[in-house]
């Protein structure tokens, strides 16, 4: 098992759709959770931090599962801009390490 | 504007050759760190330094070589070792050491082809 999964996609939503994505992690001792967004060829960039239980900021809500060992990330009122990869990220202070997805892409349709 | 820059974006390299990549911030950050991205594969750690004059091996150090002699510049030589080395390579920084607190910073990243 991965330690870090998520479905590749693509999800492909109109504009003002509601779209999910989840990230399983597979290390019980894993104690921060990160969304971040890469353009297509461009750096990822922090969209979300998940210390606790969850986090929301505008459009965007991130939720921890920590008896089932997910995070997800939703977006509501999808807008044409919001078309990116959505990289899952893990910290388990155990081993320090950081753990990346492969991303979920999502595709915004006009 | 405080930031990350990475240069090259784009570099053709031959096969045997070594080439250094350089990654300079001015945040004020004490740990930076490189990282290699494939398709179909997360991102992967090659090396980080948590301060001047010191720095770890990552999970794919092996064919590159980092330094550190002063914090706002840590750049990356990935010589003629590295048996894949065509890949996108990007730098980042973050405030503190610990990887489990705070943001990650990014360069715009180094675009790698070896011919």
């Amino acid at each position: 098992r991965k330690e870090v999964e998520q479905d590749p996609g693509p999800f492909n939503v109109p504009e003002g759709a509601t779209v999910a994505f989840n990230c399983t992690y597979s290390n019980s001792a894993s104690q921060s959770f990160f969304w971040y967004r890469q353009d297509c060829r461009k750096e990822p960039k922090l969209l979300m931090s998940v210390y606790s239980s969850g986090n929301e900021d505008g459009r965007f809500t991130a939720q921890l599962n920590r008896a089932s060992q997910y995070i997800s990330l939703l977006i509501r009122d999808s807008k044409l801009s919001d078309s990116a990869t959505y990289l899952c990220v893990v910290y388990a202070g155990n081993n320090r390490k950081l753990i990346w997805g492969l991303g979920t892409s999502l595709a915004v349709n006009p | 504007d405080g930031g990350i820059t990475q240069s090259p974006k784009y570099l053709f390299r031959k096969e045997g050759q070594n080439v250094t990549l350089s990654c300079e911030q001015n945040l004020n950050h004490d740990a930076m760190y490189w990282y290699r991205q494939d398709p179909g594969q997360g991102l992967r750690l090659i090396y980080y330094s948590q301060i001047v004059n010191d720095f770890q091996k990552g999970d794919i150090a092996e064919g590159y070589s980092v330094s550190r002699e002063k914090k706002e510049s840590f750049p990356l030589t990935v010589t003629s070792a590295q048996k894949n080395p065509t890949a996108f390579y990007l730098c980042a920084s973050r405030r503190v050491p610990d990887p489990g607190a705070g943001e990650l910073f990014f360069g715009e990243g180094s675009r790698l082809t070896v011919l």
